[in-house]
């Protein structure tokens, strides 16, 4: 267990429905990062919150995909319309301010069907 | 995107044996690397890192060595136990964005 806590674990939904996930990280680490996953692949990055500010995000992330972090502390991200191609790892990972040691949680594991 | 690949997708090791992973990464810029590993079912693990400035690391059983002149990170990991098997990724820092390779699973015969 590293600290970063990641609720659900595992999120199964129907193609067009809205979905919201959350992330705890460890409490004094002022970074969060999303990830997504894919089957036999390295994690993917997705966007980046400072703080409360969201400094940076992928290309990946399209405008059915938004992700908050409105007090500095957990975050969440949601995908609006899902569809078969959000079926994924989504992962979340924190650290420290000037370190890059990433602490990543056990993730959720979306199915979209 | 940056492109960081793993030269071998799975690698068998004898338990005691050592293991060699391998990487490579396409951005003379990244100036910072971390290897991770992977059990099923959980997130990524950090297991060592290296700045750019460095060639060799060595942590508890793992070593890491970064050739700058022609993009190559290793991992290796002495006298491999059965509790190393899992997947095993390399991921380069670009800015402020990590970049993932696709990973080797190691699994170790016992």
């Amino acid at each position: 267990d590293t600290g970063v806590s990641q609720d659900p674990r595992h999120k199964i939904t129907k193609r067009g429905q809205n979905v919201t996930f959350r992330c705890d990280p460890i409490s004094e680490h002022n970074r969060l990062y999303w990830y997504r996953q894919t089957l036999g692949q390295g994690p993917e990055f997705l966007t980046y919150f400072q703080n409360e500010a969201q400094l940076e995000k992928s290309r990946l992330l399209s405008d059915r995909f938004s992700a908050e972090r409105p007090k500095g502390s957990f975050s969440t991200l949601e995908i609006q319309r899902t569809e078969q191609g959000d079926s994924a790892m989504y992962l979340c990972a924190s650290t420290r301010a000037a370190s890059y040691e990433q602490y990543f949680g056990p993730g959720t594991r979306l199915t979209v069907t | 995107g940056e492109s960081v690949g793993l030269h071998l997708p799975t690698l068998s090791v004898q338990e005691g044996d050592n293991s060699i992973i391998n990487c490579a990464y396409s951005n003379s810029a990244s100036d910072y690397f971390i290897w991770y590993k992977q059990e099923s079912g959980k997130g990524p693990q950090f297991i060592i890192d290296i700045r750019s400035n460095m060639d060799k690391r060595q942590g508890q059983r793992v070593t890491v060595l970064l050739n700058k002149t022609v993009k190559h990170l290793s991992l290796q990991i002495a006298a491999t136990q059965p509790g190393d098997s899992a997947v095993y990724f390399c991921a380069e820092l670009l800015r402020i964005q990590f970049y993932f390779g696709t990973g080797t699973s190691l699994t170790v015969i016992p």
